[in-house]
């Protein structure tokens, strides 16, 4: 069960796109379409912002959208909002009724 | 809505236990699996367990095998973390989290606090 790998830090400026990436393995991330991405503002819990490869909850913006590409997993944020300032957290299925997360990447809006 | 509210962190010893819980409103508790998820300070988020919608399946994180046991209470809406022979690494705040959508942890509570210090 190691961490999925996660920069530490991304920048943006206003009305721009920015894309996270999340690297796992061919037990995780590569193995099932079952990633998720979590925002987490400081102090806050974490909400979920897609999951299942692509899928949104009802409620969240269509600027968050995933996709994956072997063992690495990307979350796009487009049209970068001062709101969108907070922590990104992906999370996978690791086989065997297990879960991994990455380290989490803290977003700035310039 | 669902709503998710944890309870039970404070200051506990080295080596003593400590019992978490975690309550739903606005779902159909009984039909789907819960998650506990902890996240030390100033740190990234780690998995710690998952119970299925019956009970039948429990699994854990490898630093809490043996140590932490997951429950449930159907006629309380309610999912539990027995924490034993707790260490300093088990510090953090402890998330409770709903498994509606699918494969994955999609309503979270506020989180509680444990804190293993002498």
């Amino acid at each position: 069960q190691s961490a999925l790998t996660q920069p530490a830090s991304v920048s943006g400026s206003p009305g721009q796109s920015i894309t996270l990436y999340c690297t796992g393995t061919s037990s995780d991330v590569g193995a099932y379409d079952l990633v998720s991405w979590y925002q987490q503002v400081p102090g806050k819990a974490p909400r979920l912002l897609t999951y299942e490869g692509s899928k949104r909850p009802s409620g969240v913006s269509n600027r968050f959208s995933a996709s994956k590409s072997g063992d690495t997993a990307s979350l796009t944020i487009s049209d970068l909002q001062a709101e969108d300032e907070a922590y990104y957290h992906c999370s996978s299925y690791a086989g065997e009724n297990s879960w991994v997360f990455g380290g989490g990447t803290k977003v700035t809006v310039l | 809505q669902v709503k998710v509210v944890e309870s039970g962190g404070g200051v506990v010893q080295p080596g003593r236990s400590l019992r978490l819980s975690c309550v739903v409103s606005g779902s159909r508790f009984s039909e789907h699996g819960m998650h506990w998820v902890r996240q030390a300070p100033g740190k990234g988020l780690q998995w710690v367990a998952v119970i299925s919608y019956d009970g039948y399946y429990k699994t854990y994180g490898d630093p809490v095998k043996g140590r932490f046991t997951i429950s449930r209470d159907d006629s309380e809406n309610a999912v539990y973390l027995q924490m034993d022979n707790l260490r300093g690494d088990d510090s953090a705040v402890y998330y409770c989290a709903t498994s509606i959508l699918g494969a994955t942890k999609d309503n979270w509570g506020q989180g509680t606090l444990v804190t293993v210090s002498a």
